[in-house]
C-alpha cells in the first residue's frame, strides 16, 4: 500500500514559467514532509521541508504548500530554470520527523529553454 | 566536506555471490540508512540504524544484512546475490536519532549493482 503518491511521472515546462509538483499521502500520522531533488548518477539532495503545523514554507524560488485536510502537498518552483530539470521525490515522516522517511516514486521535471 | 561516501560505485555480481557495500559519514550523525531505488518504485528503505549499536528492518529487508560498525560506518551485505537485487543502492545519514529517520537526510552518490 503506497503511503506517499506522486501520481504524475513527468512534467515539462518552459523556462521562466511555474512548475507545480503534486504529492498525496494516505497516512494521517505523517506530520513532516520533505522534497528531494535527484540528478542522474547522483544521490538525492534535500530541497525543502514543511511541518504539519504550517501550511506554507518558502525558500527562494521554491515554495511548498500543505493541505492537511486533503492530505496533499505541492512544490512550486518559480521561475523554473533549465537547471531544475531533475527527478523530484516527495517524502513524509511521522512524529515530528523522528520516524523513518517514506518516499514517493518520484516525478521527472524537464524545464525547456 | 565528504558527507556520505559509498563504495564501490559500480559492481557486477554473479548469482549466488556475496558482497558488502560500504558507507561512511563524517557529519557525526546518529542515524544511518540503506535505500534501494528501482525504476518506477521510488526509494525503498532496506535497513536503518537509529544509533550506534542498533539496526532495524525497513520496507524491503529480505536478502540483506547490515552492520553498524561504529558511529561513522554502516555496511550492507548481500549474502547470496539474486537478479532481483539488481538496483541502485543509496546510503544516507541524518542527525535525528533515537528512533528513526526524519528531518534532512544526506545521501551518498549511490552504488549501481547488477546481478547476472
Amino acid at each position: 500500500d503506497q503511503q506517499v503518491k506522486q501520481n504524475s511521472p513527468s512534467l515539462s515546462v518552459q523556462e521562466g514559467r511555474i512548475s507545480i509538483l503534486n504529492c498525496d499521502y494516505t497516512n494521517s500520522m505523517f506530520d513532516y514532509f520533505l522534497w528531494y531533488k535527484k540528478y542522474p548518477a547522483e544521490g538525492p539532495t534535500f530541497l525543502i521541508s514543511i511541518s504539519s503545523i504550517k501550511d506554507k514554507n518558502e525558500d527562494g524560488r521554491f515554495t511548498v504548500f500543505l493541505n492537511k485536510s486533503a492530505k496533499h502537498l505541492s512544490l512550486h518552483i518559480v521561475p523554473s530554470q533549465p537547471g531544475d530539470s531533475a527527478v523530484y521525490f516527495c517524502a513524509a515522516s511521522a512524529r515530528g520527523g523522528s520516524e523513518k522517511l517514506v518516499f514517493g516514486k518520484g516525478m521527472k521535471l524537464t524545464v525547456n529553454p | 566536506n565528504a558527507g556520505v561516501t559509498q563504495t564501490p560505485k559500480f559492481q557486477v555480481l554473479k548469482t549466488g555471490q556475496s558482497m558488502t557495500l560500504q558507507c561512511a559519514q563524517d557529519m557525526n550523525h546518529n542515524s544511518m540508512y540503506w535505500y534501494r531505488q528501482d525504476p518506477g518504485m521510488g526509494l525503498r528503505l532496506i535497513y536503518y540504524s537509529a544509533s550506534e549499536g542498533t539496526t532495524d528492518k525497513g520496507e524491503v529487508p529480505n536478502g540483506y544484512n547490515v552492520s553498524r560498525l561504529n558511529k561513522r560506518e554502516f555496511s550492507l551485505r548481500l549474502e547470496s546475490a539474486a537478479p532481483s537485487q539488481t538496483s541502485v543502492y543509496f546510503c544516507a545519514s541524518s542527525e535525528v536519532g533515537g528512533g528513526g529517520l526524519g528531518g534532512e537526510a544526506f545521501f551518498g552518490q549511490g552504488t549501481r549493482l547488477t546481478v547476472v
